[in-house]
């Protein structure tokens, strides 16, 4: 089973500013097989980025994936108040599919 | 638009079972795999089982092997989660989602997420 570690675990940051979110595999992701999610309190998940880097359907373009292998990384070039939530991510290129821990993002 | 909604859920004793639905509307149901993913209370996200689009192949996490069942019926657009032999460690919301297609086993859609709790 791949495990997928984020960190970190809470990122203080102010709207504006940039954030980067790090998901390390604990094996190589086949195919860069690797997605990021949103979720915001008592909501589903939404889903972000697949394949590392490439954006899902109505996904703003301050988000972006990048990585291969076992190292990616979600970055957001500019916060705004509505992405202030928690990030997964997620391996779909081996069995089991397995998710991150997820990295809180918070307002400072 | 694509829309899944879930029924189902609620509070029953250790060893019982409940059965989860999710209806789907907006793409073509029996085209597409379809997932059910669990999240605990306070914890992160979990691959419950997956079911292709014609019901053949499915496939599930070793927590639930041989407790759950997972099926669809393509003529309602209708997934179904059969849940036996309830744990206290299955209360969870279960979100029902829709694979992004064949092969990719990511999530573009997701259901409103129904919760699970077990509990003497």
């Amino acid at each position: 089973e791949i495990v997928l570690t984020q960190s970190p675990g809470t990122l203080s940051l102010s709207p504006g500013e940039r954030a980067t979110l790090s998901c390390r595999a604990s094996q190589t992701v086949s195919s860069s097989y690797l997605a990021w999610y949103q979720q915001r309190p008592g909501q589903a998940p939404r889903f972000l980025i697949y394949g590392a880097t490439s954006r899902a359907t109505g996904v703003p373009d301050r988000f972006s994936g990048s990585g291969s292998g076992t190292d990616f990384t979600l970055t957001i070039s500019r916060l705004e108040p509505e992405d202030f939530a928690v990030y997964y991510c997620q391996q779909y290129g081996s069995s089991p599919i397995t998710f991150g821990q997820g990295t809180r993002l918070e307002i400072k | 638009e694509v829309q899944l909604l879930q029924s189902g859920g609620g509070l029953v004793q250790p060893g019982g079972s409940l059965r989860l639905s999710c209806v789907a509307s907006g793409f073509t149901f029996s085209t597409y795999a379809m997932t059910w993913v669990r999240q605990a209370p306070g914890k992160g996200l979990e691959w419950v089982t997956a079911l292709s689009g014609d019901g053949v192949h499915v496939y599930y996490a070793d927590s639930v092997k041989g407790r759950f069942t997972f099926s669809r019926d393509n003529s309602k657009n209708t997934l179904y989660l059969q849940m036996n032999s309830l744990r206290a460690e299955d209360t969870a919301v279960y979100y029902c989602a829709k694979n992004l297609r064949d092969g990719a086993a990511t999530y573009e859609y997701w259901g409103q997420g129904t919760l699970v709790t077990v509990c003497s």
